[in-house]
């Protein structure tokens, strides 16, 4: 079985500054691992994934996310955050089967202030 | 990339009434697809993981004949709250994985209002 920790239920930023939202997983198996971002009333929608290759991995709205297999994380972060970034984003963990769901962390709001 | 929809966004029904919610998945095949809830604030909880022409398996703690799940084609799975009370008002949402893996793909979220 998988688990996720999101440590931060809250993180309030400045604009422009930079943000780290931290993710650490367990697993006896390998993993794909996940960010999700929900904005409210609305289904989730993916922010980047982690299936092989590459340990840093990037999305196309300036966020990037590094898996650690030593340190079990997948932390978020991004250089500059804009006022539309403010969501609640959740890292989720997955066996490799497509016939496994999706274990999800609790969820962090970011919040980003002007 | 896939997309999967759900239908409808948002319900308010009577208290003792039952209400259906679809999930497809628009242009692949979802032989497994698992429905979440998810209380204000919270984290998503699996509820059921929906498999194709057999039944569904349910998390602990999730009353089977409560939540009806149907899942009769490889593109369509429904859920049904029967006997809706308030206590059910939530926020529902499917989703579903390609069988190679990889990404789930979630629905818009179906807002229950039992009143």
């Amino acid at each position: 079985a998988q688990s996720v920790t999101q440590l931060d239920s809250q993180v309030p930023v400045f604009e422009e500054a930079p943000v780290e939202l931290r993710c650490n997983y367990s697993s006896s198996v390998s993993v794909y691992l996940f960010w999700y971002v929900q904005y409210p009333n609305q289904g989730l929608q993916l922010l980047l994934k982690y299936l092989s290759g590459s340990t840093l991995v990037e999305s196309i709205n300036g966020f990037e996310a590094e898996f650690n297999k030593s340190q079990t994380s997948f932390h978020l972060r991004k250089p500059s955050v804009h006022i539309s970034d403010t969501a609640e984003y959740f890292c989720a963990v997955s066996a490799l089967s497509g016939n496994t769901p999706l274990v999800f962390g609790k969820g962090t709001r970011l919040s980003v202030i002007a | 990339g896939a997309v999967v929809s759900q239908h409808p966004s948002r319900v308010i029904c009577k208290s003792g009434t039952s209400v259906k919610i679809e999930c497809r998945s628009l242009d692949f095949q979802a032989t497994t697809m698992f429905w979440y809830r998810q209380f204000p604030k919270k984290s998503l909880m699996l509820m059921a993981t929906s498999n194709e022409g057999s039944k569904a398996t349910y998390e602990q703690g999730v009353e089977k004949d409560k939540f009806l799940i149907n899942h009769a084609s490889l593109t369509l799975s429904t859920l049904t709250v029967t006997s809706a009370h308030p206590e059910d008002s939530s926020f529902y949402i499917c989703s579903a994985r390609k069988t190679g893996g990889g990404e789930a793909f979630f629905g818009q979220g179906t807002r229950l209002t039992v009143v």
